[in-house]
């Protein structure tokens, strides 16, 4: 149990498009959802962390307008990249966490973000 | 602020010999401490939680207060112990947030 996905695994987007990055938990519900930025041989950064039906708690230095998060619903929350540049290019983490998993993060396989 | 340190951004070891990757954290309040693992081409997953205090794997990993470490220990390393290995905090009120270290990648060889 506990899986999280996220989807697409792989994007490459062209600099000013925005694009938009899925993450579900598929067997349980997730009242908490983080987004992390990881750069090649990198640590895991926090970007944010969203409850359902909540704004998005934005980490400092995070522009908030341009990474728009989005958790409509207990399965799903979204990470727009708005007006996309090539400093932006990334790997990009979602966990989810509830208490059903007595508030263990279970982390998605990530998505490799290439802006041209 | 909460910090967390891994020294060591590659630790290689013969199979058969012992482990121990280092993490040391700053932080002024009682830290909950994690270590999370990731093989490769594998998502990033719990190894364990000093709350649990049980081994996983074979490994283990005592919290130290005086010296606020939390090394990561297996006496005998596997081949298959051959991760990334990244060392975690969270903390009271932080809302489960995770603080990460830089992560030590661990080879083993034959």
């Amino acid at each position: 149990g506990a899986v999280v996905s996220q989807h697409p695994s792989w994007v490459i987007c062209k600099s000013g498009t925005s694009v938009k990055i899925e993450c579900r938990s598929l067997d349980f519900q997730a009242t908490t959802m983080f987004w992390y930025r990881q750069f090649p041989k990198q640590s895991l950064m926090l970007m944010a962390t969203s409850n359902e039906g909540s704004k998005a708690t934005y980490e400092q230095g995070v522009e908030k307008d341009k990474f728009l998060i989005n958790h409509a619903s207990l399965t799903l929350s979204t990470l727009t990249v708005t007006s996309a540049h090539p400093e932006d290019s990334s790997f990009y983490i979602c966990s989810a966490s509830s208490p059903w998993t007595l508030y263990e993060q279970y982390f998605g396989p990530g998505t490799r973000l290439t802006v041209t | 602020a909460q910090r967390v340190t891994q020294p060591e951004k590659l630790l290689s070891v013969f199979k058969g010999a012992p482990v121990e990757l280092k993490c040391n954290y700053s932080y002024s309040g009682s830290p909950e401490l994690f270590w999370y693992v990731q093989y490769s081409r594998q998502r990033l997953q719990l190894l364990l939680r000093h709350i649990s205090r049980e081994s996983i794997k074979g490994f283990t990993a005592d919290l130290n207060k005086g010296e606020t470490s939390f090394h990561l220990k297996k006496p005998f390393a596997q081949e298959e112990d051959s991760a990334m290995y990244y060392c975690a905090l969270s903390f009271t009120g932080g809302g489960n947030k995770l603080t990460f270290g830089t992560g030590t990648q661990l080879k083993v060889e034959l």
